[in-house]
């Protein structure tokens, strides 16, 4: 079955760490930019970070520069999000989601986890 | 970084109707205009990519068009399984920026 599907949500205590996990099936996951989008509940989408198919090309938005990092590990089919300094505007539900390989829209898209900042 | 407006924030509609919404960015973004569909406690559901490719599965009620900086979806007759909440979202220049969305409603 072609999926993604996320982990590593949870109750993170501000200025704590949390590392969020992607993991692919049911494609060939090398061809493939993927992309952390976020949203806290009740809000609207936000993009988060994005990463190329050799791993060697990354972006993030403002608020996650310095503070989050993207890796991938093609072997094992996954996408990771490292994520530090944690406060209460990054408490929201994340999902991970491909880029089509022509015309960069977001086709796949895991269910999400969710992260919660919070003492 | 690209600016996105989209509007309305919220649209009241009845089963059958012509639904538009549009979505401007703050610079030209050579049409890496993306819509999707996100139905609640749902991970979001691709549309239409490059502003007017309509994706293998979605009804053809749904159509992209637009360029430059002006995008609109349309819904030609809405039917009940299309009230729904509606992004935007630019993907010329990373950060890839999404629009605020559109609440379409019930009448």
């Amino acid at each position: 079955e072609v999926q993604l599907v996320e982990s590593g949500g949870g109750l993170v205590q501000p200025g704590g760490s949390l590392r969020l996990s992607c993991a692919a099936s049911g494609f060939t996951f090398h061809n493939h930019w993927v992309s952390w989008v976020r949203q806290a509940p009740g809000k609207g989408l936000e993009w988060v970070a994005h990463i190329n198919p050799d791993g060697n090309l990354k972006n993030y938005v403002d608020s996650a520069k310095g503070r989050f990092t993207i890796s991938r590990d093609n072997a094992k089919n996954s996408v990771n999000l490292q994520m530090s300094s944690l406060n209460s505007a990054d408490a929201a539900t994340y999902y991970c989601a491909r880029t089509a390989a022509v015309d960069r829209g977001l086709d796949l898209w895991g269910q999400g986890t969710l992260v919660t900042v919070s003492s | 970084d690209t600016q996105m407006t989209q509007s309305p924030s919220s649209v009241s509609a009845s089963v059958g109707d012509r639904v538009t919404i549009t979505c401007r960015t703050s610079q030209d973004i050579n049409n890496w205009l993306a819509w999707y569909q996100q139905k609640p406690g749902r991970a979001p559901k691709l549309l239409i990519s490059a502003a007017s490719s309509l994706q293998s599965g979605v009804p053809s009620r749904f159509s992209g068009s637009g360029s430059g900086t002006h995008f609109t979806l349309t819904i030609s007759s809405l039917q009940p399984e299309d009230f729904a909440t509606y992004y935007c979202q630019q993907a010329n220049m990373s950060p890839d920026t999404f629009g605020q969305g559109t609440k379409v409603d019930m009448k």
